[in-house]
């Protein structure tokens, strides 16, 4: 049984930062394309960020480039998404999911970036 | 980028009856096309992926069809856990990919 649970959201100021972890199990992280999903309130499905199962390939969406950092921790099985210079724009519920189809997804965690 | 426009934005239909949902991409994605269920508070769920396969525990009356820039998903005949928000995502540009706008199946 696949289980991917995120954890780290919260609400930040404008500028902060957050790191989101996703903890894995039935699954191991470094033998898996492994990527980051957003979705704002409300609204549709955008694709973060992306890291290959050698950790070799690493890919970021333009809106988070230079601002977002993808890792993992072979140890913990765990995804990680270290955000800074947080935007309000970057609101939304953030999850972990297996690539390339998204075959298993995590419950998500909410990020709120607001003064 | 890839641009997946999903149509019609709204799908307002009765239990029983069938429902057929369009995904249309800006070029060519090849077979590269899944679709997607997501439920309020939920996570989504993969349905179909490489444009027609049936995910692992899909119910037979969802078929996905299409290749190149056209693609439909059908539900033969709705359920009442069958309405929800449909979305489809495109991988030909591989590690990157996009999502469309997604489809409201509503019950009429």
């Amino acid at each position: 049984q696949v289980q991917l649970v995120e954890s780290g959201g919260g609400l930040v100021q404008p500028g902060g930062s957050l790191r989101l972890s996703c903890a894995a199990s039935g699954l191991t992280v470094s033998s898996n394309y492994m990527t980051w999903v957003r979705q704002a309130p409300g609204k549709g499905l955008e694709w973060v960020s992306y890291i290959s199962s050698s950790g070799g390939s690493i890919l970021y969406a333009d809106s988070v480039k230079g601002r977002f950092t993808i890792s993992r921790d072979n140890a913990k099985n765990s995804l990680y998404l270290q955000m800074n210079s947080l935007r309000a724009e970057d609101t939304a519920v953030y999850y972990c999911a297996r690539a390339r189809w998204l075959n298993y997804w995590g419950q998500g965690t909410l990020v709120t970036v607001s003064s | 980028e890839i641009v997946l426009t999903q149509s019609p934005v709204t799908l307002s239909l009765s239990p029983g009856e069938r429902a057929t949902l369009s995904c249309r991409a800006s070029q060519s994605v090849s077979s590269y096309l899944a679709w997607y269920q997501q439920k309020p508070g939920q996570a989504p769920r993969l349905l179909i992926y490489d444009a027609s396969n049936r995910a692992t525990g899909i119910p037979a009356r969802f078929s996905g069809s299409g290749s190149g820039t056209d693609f439909t998903l059908t539900i033969s005949r709705l359920e009442p856990e069958d309405f929800a928000v449909y979305y489809c995502q495109q991988r030909n540009n591989w590690p990157s990919f996009t999502f469309g706008g997604g489809t409201k199946v509503e019950i009429k």
